[in-house]
């Protein structure tokens, strides 16, 4: 059945090391997002992109790395660059200009 | 300044009372409006599309004001099970029909038996 495929659920890596967090989706849409919530906060745009080999900065973008070599695919990296990545990561995508976004279970990295 | 701004909270109300969430955007070129859901250590879920000509979803009722940048979700007699984070989101175009869809942070809704 189509949705959204994040993975791992659960990530733990080391201080100073890049990680690459899974987004997968079967559900043809154009759109897709990388978000960051930290406890107690609401979501934080950090890239999205609107069609394959194209993708812009969202709000806090430094740190991360994207990349769209497919629609089905947008895997998010997370930099040694990035100083606090321990949060929760959430990708979603969306049809069209005027649809709602729908969401993967997330990804919750801790370093350590 | 925020894109989108929303009541803070935490709103603690009785079961069976009436409670309203406000949200403001900033940004003109916002196109269309969303109420999501999120449980405790979720992920956010559609609540309801926000129209211009309000609509409604059950105990459920949304509301749109363009002139102001305002959005509304109400919520009446109230269930334990509604308690949870109500997020106001926005979808902005760009230029080439590029758009991003932007959250607020969020209003915690807690229910009292």
């Amino acid at each position: 059945d189509g949705g959204i495929t994040q993975s791992p659920k659960y990530l733990f890596r080391k201080e100073g090391q890049n990680v690459t967090l899974s987004c997968e989706q079967n559900l043809n849409h154009d759109a897709m997002y990388w978000y960051r919530q930290d406890p107690g906060q609401g979501l934080r745009l950090i890239y999205y992109s609107q069609i394959v080999n194209d993708f812009q900065k969202g709000d806090i973008a430094e740190g991360y790395s994207v990349s769209r070599e497919k629609k089905e695919s947008f895997p998010l990296t997370v930099t040694s660059a990035q100083k606090n990545p321990t949060a929760f990561y959430l990708c979603a995508s969306s049809d069209t200009v005027n649809t709602e976004a729908f969401f993967g279970q997330g990804t919750r990295l801790t370093v350590v | 300044r925020k894109e989108v701004e929303q009541d803070p909270g935490p709103f603690n109300v009785p079961e069976g009372a009436t409670v309203a969430f406000n949200c403001t955007y900033s940004n003109s070129a916002s196109q269309s409006f969303f109420w999501y859901r999120q449980d405790c250590r979720k992920e956010p879920k559609l609540l309801m599309s926000v129209y211009s000509s309000g609509n409604e979803d059950g105990r459920f009722t949304a509301q749109l004001n363009r002139a102001s940048q305002y959005i509304s979700l109400l919520i009446r007699d109230s269930k334990l099970s509604d308690s949870a984070t109500y997020l106001c989101v926005v979808n902005i175009s760009g230029y080439s029909n590029a758009s991003k869809i932007i959250f607020g942070s969020g209003t915690r809704l807690s229910i009292q038996p």
